[in-house]
């Protein structure tokens, strides 16, 4: 099955630039996503790349995958407090797996 | 509507209740889920409906027994739980269990605390 690996925290001012980055195992997973979920709240999907691709990019949302590598990475560029939530990485083909999941602290 | 609908958002139980957990979409999706997450976790799939049939269970006591009335609903029956049940359940539907199909929309959640 699917193995998901992320950071687990990361700390930034308002403004910046976020980098959040997640490896995984499985070459067949078709689709990559990444979920937002806010304290106390369900999971939003806020993008996805499909396998055959390298780059999305999605108003302040980058996304890019390394195939050879088995990396993904979500930018957020300009950075806001409200950004601040836990990112999940999935990955999988029919099932998803979830990565541990990076908490993401934005400061004034 | 592009929603996922869970009631109740927050429920209390003893070891010896019996409660359910009710979920509604109606956006046509003919896959729905259930997940577990603990605090500061990630979400744990538990079930997952296929056109009303139950396709996975991911070895979850019987305590928790899942029903599928319709394509629109998803409930999960519980009794004689545990304190170490207590977490955020979360249902989920997608349009389909394949590749690509299955992009999941999930609810807001209901919050379990079992005393």
């Amino acid at each position: 099955g699917e193995d998901v690996e992320q950071s687990l925290f990361l700390s930034v001012r308002e403004g910046d630039s976020s980098v959040i980055n997640c490896t995984y195992t499985d070459s067949s997973s078709t689709y990559l996503y990444w979920y937002k979920q806010e304290p106390g709240a369900g999971l939003q999907l806020l993008t996805y790349i499909f396998s055959n691709m390298d780059m999305k990019q999605d108003q302040r949302l980058t996304v890019l995958l390394n195939k050879k590598d088995k990396h993904l990475s979500l930018r957020i560029a300009d950075t806001q407090t409200g950004d601040s939530a836990i990112y999940f990485c999935v990955g999988g083909y029919s099932t998803l797996t979830f990565g541990k999941g990076t908490m993401l602290l934005v400061s004034p | 509507d592009t929603e996922v609908t869970q009631t109740p958002k927050h429920l209390v139980m003893g070891m010896t209740n019996k409660k359910s957990l009710k979920c509604e979409q109606h956006m046509g999706h003919r896959a729905m889920y259930w997940y577990k997450q603990k605090a500061k976790k990630p979400p744990e799939l538990m079930f997952v409906y296929s056109y009303e049939k139950l396709s996975i269970n991911e070895s979850v006591p019987s305590r928790f027994s899942p029903e599928c009335p319709n394509s629109s609903l998803l409930n999960l029956h519980l009794h004689a739980l545990q304190p170490e049940d207590s977490a955020l359940y979360l249902c989920a539907s997608s349009q389909g269990t394949g590749a690509g199909a299955n992009v999941l929309t999930f609810g807001a959640g209901s919050r379990l605390t079992v005393l």
